[in-house]
């Protein structure tokens, strides 16, 4: 079955990167997506890989994805303050259009 | 910028008793969805919802739970006797096709005493 692992806090200097970690099982996987939870808010689409990419770049964001490994990471340049939210990951497997997600990963930036 | 709106924001319940969580999901949207957040873990899938009825459900939505689309804008989530393991955060989400960006509720916090 599906699993999705991820580490529950990251703490960073503003001004420094952050790189969230996410690991997955199952090799199915179609999509991968980041999403980013604020305070009191719903998750939010923040940024996706297709299975068959390395690599995706969005302004600071940076996405890699290891197949091999199973491994996909999410890069934040220049991190903010603003930065500071819940980070999950979540995998599409092939024939489902249902994320599986992980636990999240707390982001805290301090100055 | 349409949203989704869930409310309320926090219900507090005694275990046995029935509670409905209401979601608001973006008007052009036809794909309605719960999730469940409990403390701690990870975000789960509970049950898909397209043109009237259920499209998909995970084994967590058992029988004490229900999905309904009272009128053309409100989707709820009822569960039925609540149980203590039932406390968490409920999401709901909405998109306006099945493979289309789902976006997600603030939440509702369910507290089970």
């Amino acid at each position: 079955g599906e699993d999705v692992e991820q580490s529950l806090f990251l703490s960073v200097r503003e001004g420094d990167s952050s790189v969230i970690n996410c690991t997955y099982t199952d090799s199915s996987s179609t999509y991968l997506y980041w999403y980013k939870q604020e305070p009191g808010a719903g998750l939010q689409l923040l940024t996706y890989i297709f299975s068959n990419m390395d690599m995706k770049q969005d302004q600071r964001l940076t996405v890699l994805l290891n197949k091999k490994d199973k491994h996909l990471s999410l890069r934040i340049a220049d991190t903010q303050t603003g930065d500071s939210a819940i980070y999950f990951c979540a995998e599409i497997l092939g024939g489902s259009y249902i994320p599986t997600f992980g636990r999240g990963t707390s982001l805290i930036v301090h100055p | 910028e349409p949203e989704v709106t869930q409310t309320p924001s926090h219900q507090v319940t005694q275990m046995g008793q029935e509670v409905i969580l209401r979601c608001v999901p973006i008007s052009n949207h036809l794909y309605f969805y719960w999730y469940r957040q409990i403390l701690g873990q990870k975000v789960e899938f509970l049950v898909s919802f397209y043109n009237n009825e259920i499209s998909e459900k995970s084994e967590i939505f058992d029988d004490q739970f229900s999905v309904e689309r009272p009128d053309g804008s409100n989707f709820t989530l009822k569960i039925r006797s609540t149980k203590l393991e039932d406390s968490a955060m409920y999401f709901c989400a909405s998109s306006e096709g099945q493979g289309n960006e789902q976006f997600f509720g603030p939440g509702t916090r369910l507290t089970v005493l």
